[in-house]
């Protein structure tokens, strides 16, 4: 079964420094692979993904993942963090379950906060 | 413009008390998904439903149902069978496809006393 990592439930980090946020999967075959954000009580949003094609996947507010299949990794950086990052960062792969059926398969979440 | 809409966004309910949780969307989506979420448990999957009349168990469905009758609505209902209800609830949608990301509402926040 596949499995989703996220190293470090919570991430401190200075205004303007750069952010990353790790994500590793275990998987038997290349998944499709997503970064959500969740600002507190709110919904969840999707930041990135990565289907086939180009390993750097570029998405909004101006984060971006790098899919290394050697490393089975995706981690989630950003050059520059702003105030506005901190949020619950979650990363989920795609589980094939049956069919066109689709299960995601969730990372525990990191807490990004930004200091001033 | 289109959208997941959950409501109420704060529930309170008494304990042994069955209680529904709404989710509307007008994306026109085919899935539709109930998570619930807990402090550090980060996002476990209730139920999901692929297409209307139709819908799965997902790996903590024991206390809950759904009912999918319109392809826009699909809500869950926390039974007095559930051990833990107190929880914060997201409803998601998503075209079908097998790489389509997930579209959230805001979630309700549900408090059994």
């Amino acid at each position: 079964a596949q499995s989703v990592t996220q190293l470090g439930s919570h991430v401190s980090v200075s205004e303007g420094a750069l952010v990353l946020l790790r994500c590793n999967y275990s998987s038997s075959v290349p998944p499709y692979l997503f970064w959500y954000v969740q600002y507190p009580n709110q919904g969840l949003q999707l930041l990135l993904k990565y289907t086939t094609g180009a390993t750097l996947v570029k998405g909004i507010n101006g984060f971006e993942a790098e899919f290394k299949k050697s490393e089975t990794s995706f981690h989630l950086t950003k050059p520059s963090a702003h105030m506005s990052d901190a949020a619950e960062y979650f990363c989920a792969v795609s589980d094939r379950v049956a069919g066109n059926n689709r299960k995601l398969i969730w990372g525990l979440g990191t807490s990004l906060a930004v200091n001033p | 413009d289109g959208g997941i809409t959950q409501s109420p966004k704060y529930l309170f309910r008494k304990e042994g008390q069955n209680v529904t949780l709404s989710c509307e969307q007008n994306l026109n989506h085919d899935a539709m998904y109930w998570y619930r979420q807990d402090p550090g448990q980060g996002l476990r999957l209730i139920y999901y439903s692929q297409i209307v009349n139709d819908f799965q168990k997902g790996d903590i469905a024991e206390g809950y149902s759904v009912s999918r009758e319109k392809k826009e609505s699909f809500p869950l209902t926390v039974t007095s069978a559930q051990k833990n209800p107190t929880a914060f609830y997201l409803c998601a949608s998503a075209p079908g496809a097998e790489n389509s990301p997930l579209h959230f509402g805001n979630g309700t926040r549900l408090t059994v006393t």
